[in-house]
């Protein structure tokens, strides 16, 4: 089965500097990434997404995603953060599920970015 | 606009009764699913759907039950065998049979257990 892994349970940061939420996973033949963004009680959003091509992602908002197969990471950056930004972000993996031929995300824990003004 | 419906987004429960949360979906997608989220775990896949009247368990099914007569509706219930059932619970749809993963969530619903 797949597994996900963020590094970082918290990351404080101050507002305009640059941030990167780390995410690694477990090797697979194909997989498909993804990182989300949650807000307090509600649910989550897409922020961007790798599928095949290029391994820059870039998202909404502002952030990107680098896919570096090699190291199985998929790392969350913005140049320069905003209040707004502090949520709960998720890092996903979807691979063929135990059952075989679909593709059931799995989720990391999630990382707390925390930006202070 | 579409999107996923859960209702209720609060509810308390005392031990031993079951709850059923509600989901419904006006995107036409086929394919369902009920994750659980609990502070630190991120989250945890109960149950499946891929297609009406069809749904497979997750990794953590014990103590909950579904059903998916509708293509719209993916109903979840938590049943009295569930030991630890206090947790924030997301719905969620995706195309296809979630061919690429990306998956559009419900605002969820808050379970406590008193």
């Amino acid at each position: 089965a797949q597994s996900v892994t963020q590094l970082d349970s918290q990351v404080p940061v101050f507002e305009e500097a640059p941030v990167e939420l780390r995410c690694n996973y477990s090797s697979s033949v194909s997989v498909y990434l993804f990182w989300y963004v949650q807000y307090p009680n509600q649910g989550l959003q897409l922020l961007l997404k790798y599928l095949s091509g290029s391994t820059l992602v870039k998202g909404i908002n502002g952030f990107e995603a680098e896919f570096n197969k090699s190291q199985t990471s998929f790392h969350l950056r913005k140049p320069s953060v905003h209040i707004s930004d502090t949520a709960e972000y998720f890092c996903a993996v979807s691979a063929s599920h135990a059952s075989g031929g679909s593709y059931i995300p799995t989720f990391g824990r999630g990382t707390s970015l925390i930006v202070h003004p | 606009d579409g999107g996923i419906t859960q209702s209720p987004k609060y509810l308390f429960r005392k031990e031993g009764q079951n709850v059923t949360l509600s989901c419904e979906q006006n995107l036409n997608h086929d394919a369902m699913y009920w994750y659980r989220q609990d502070p630190g775990q991120g989250l945890r896949l109960i149950y499946y759907s891929q297609i009406v009247n069809d749904f497979q368990k997750g990794d953590i099914a014990e103590g909950y039950s579904v059903s998916r007569e509708k293509k719209e509706s993916f109903p979840l219930t938590v049943t009295s065998a569930q030991k630890n059932p206090t947790a924030f619970y997301l719905c969620a749809s995706s195309i296809g049979g979630g061919v690429t993963g990306e998956l559009f969530f419900g605002e969820g619903s808050r379970l406590t257990v008193l």
